[in-house]
């Protein structure tokens, strides 16, 4: 059973232009979260997604950030006309319910903004 | 809000050398406790949890005690070994599904 996937694991991109990070989820789960860890600071919670729906976005920048989990397919964090402030870690984490101790994540995106 | 604070690292202990991370916390409510490990290149796994005051988590050799009148949940390992280099993050949940809020981490570096 693979783990969740988060792919490209290391993402250039010049300010201005559109960042998309995937992540797919552990087989069997409906349940996704992601998480941004800026330079030295903790992991922030962004969005919380079931299938096709989202569940809460209160970590969410109201601009330019957006995020979906369709029917079929990888959860999509999309990133429009980046900045340099967007520079981060991002993790996806994934799971069959709501109990926090059945939270598996994935490795991350690293975006840099030049 | 709520928040957790874990102390700086990196921390730099001999293999055998007695572990102590600590950690305290802000929370409304009455939070579940947690310890996430990340090894390099991997992402972040559950290591340890306490759900009520008192409890204590363990797992690996690593322990950890909810403490309400301290607000803290200190992370400890007897005897650690090279292959526990990591950085260790301390979390809280304080609703009720899964979104977490996390410590900065800590790394800890174990030489031979």
């Amino acid at each position: 059973n693979a783990g969740v996937m988060q792919n490209p694991r290391h993402l250039v991109r010049r300010r201005g232009q559109e960042a998309r990070l995937r992540c797919s989820p552990m087989k069997g789960h409906s349940h996704v979260y992601w998480y941004r860890q800026l330079p030295e600071e903790g992991l922030k919670f962004m969005v919380y997604l079931q299938k096709e729906n989202i569940i809460d976005e209160s970590g969410m920048p109201k601009e330019r950030f957006s995020a979906e989990f369709p029917k079929e397919g990888p959860s999509i964090l999309r990133i429009q006309q980046v900045v340099r402030g967007d520079s981060a870690a991002y993790f996806c984490a994934s799971s069959p319910s709501t109990k926090t101790e059945k939270l598996f994540f994935g490795s991350g995106t690293q975006l840099s903004v030049l | 809000g709520d928040s957790v604070t874990q102390m700086e690292g990196p921390v730099t202990l001999s293999e055998e050398a007695f572990l102590t991370i600590n950690c305290t916390y802000t929370a409304t409510g009455y939070p579940s406790l947690f310890w996430y490990v990340q090894y390099p290149g991997e992402g972040l796994q559950l290591l340890l949890k306490a759900t009520k005051a008192d409890d204590k988590g363990s797992n690996k050799g690593f322990e950890a005690t909810y403490r309400k009148e301290t607000t803290s949940f200190h992370l400890e390992k007897g005897s650690v070994q090279v292959s526990d280099s990591a950085v260790y993050f301390c979390a809280l949940s304080d609703q009720g599904y899964s979104t977490l809020t996390f410590g900065k981490g800590t790394m800890l570096l174990v030489s031979p």
